[in-house]
């Protein structure tokens, strides 16, 4: 078993639709990222968090702790939303990323 | 925000040639660089972690004379694929975190490496 897995996999939907990504981990971390991915290859980094909840336009990106869980939204979805959807933990007194296998996401117009 | 360029974005080169990779911090001091490989539809899979002014350390079954890196500054890390062979042929990430814990890692566009 992955120290951490997201769900779903794949995910297709239609444009405008509210889309939830989520993110459970095994490990002690410090943060988690959340990272997008493009077809062409580059990763931006989308938030990072170790507490609560943060939002950013359409993305909102929360974290439960004591649960070991994390969920990524995006509302109002758009085709440009398409892109591999990556979390990925920090543990405790480490720099290392430990990857999910990601989520793919298609939004269909 | 902090910028990471990565380059070349793209390279064809004949087997046996050494290809250098560069990862470059734009606007801040890049303590830590790490370099990453990825395989089509898979996640990213670290290979090293380079700290300024030190010698890398190797993720287990990367083999640190074939993969050559350098970090010499605080805004530049370099990847060398020695004697590059079709199996080499990958995508190459490079990320940068600063000297502060827990700054977030920021991503290079990658160097699509194709080895004929």
């Amino acid at each position: 078993k992955n120290e951490v897995e997201q769900s779903p996999q794949n995910l297709t939907a239609q444009e405008g639709e509210f889309i939830t990504i989520n993110c459970s981990y095994s490990v002690g971390i410090s943060a988690l990222h959340w990272l997008q991915q493009h077809p062409g290859g580059g990763i931006v980094s989308l938030f990072m968090l170790s507490s609560g909840k943060k939002k950013h336009g359409r993305l909102i990106a929360t974290i439960n702790i004591q649960e070991k869980h994390s969920s990524l939204h995006i509302t109002a979805s758009h085709p440009r939303d398409s892109a591999v959807y990556i979390c990925a933990a920090i543990g405790r007194g480490a720099q290392k990323l430990v990857f999910g296998q990601g989520t793919r996401l298609t939004i269909n117009p | 925000g902090a910028v990471v360029s990565q380059h070349p974005s793209w390279v064809i080169c004949k087997s046996g040639t050494s290809v250098k990779i560069e990862c470059r911090s734009l606007d801040f001091q890049a303590t830590t660089m790490f370099w990453y490989r990825q395989f089509p539809k898979q996640s990213l899979m670290l290979m090293a972690t380079s700290n300024e002014g030190s010698k890398a350390t190797y993720e287990q079954g990367v083999e640190k004379d074939k993969f050559l890196i350098n970090h010499a500054s605080l805004t530049l890390s370099t990847l060398t694929v020695t004697s590059a062979h079709p199996e080499d042929s990958s995508f190459y990430i490079c990320s940068a975190t600063g000297a502060i814990s827990n700054q977030p890692q920021h991503f290079g566009d990658g160097t699509r490496l194709s080895i004929l």
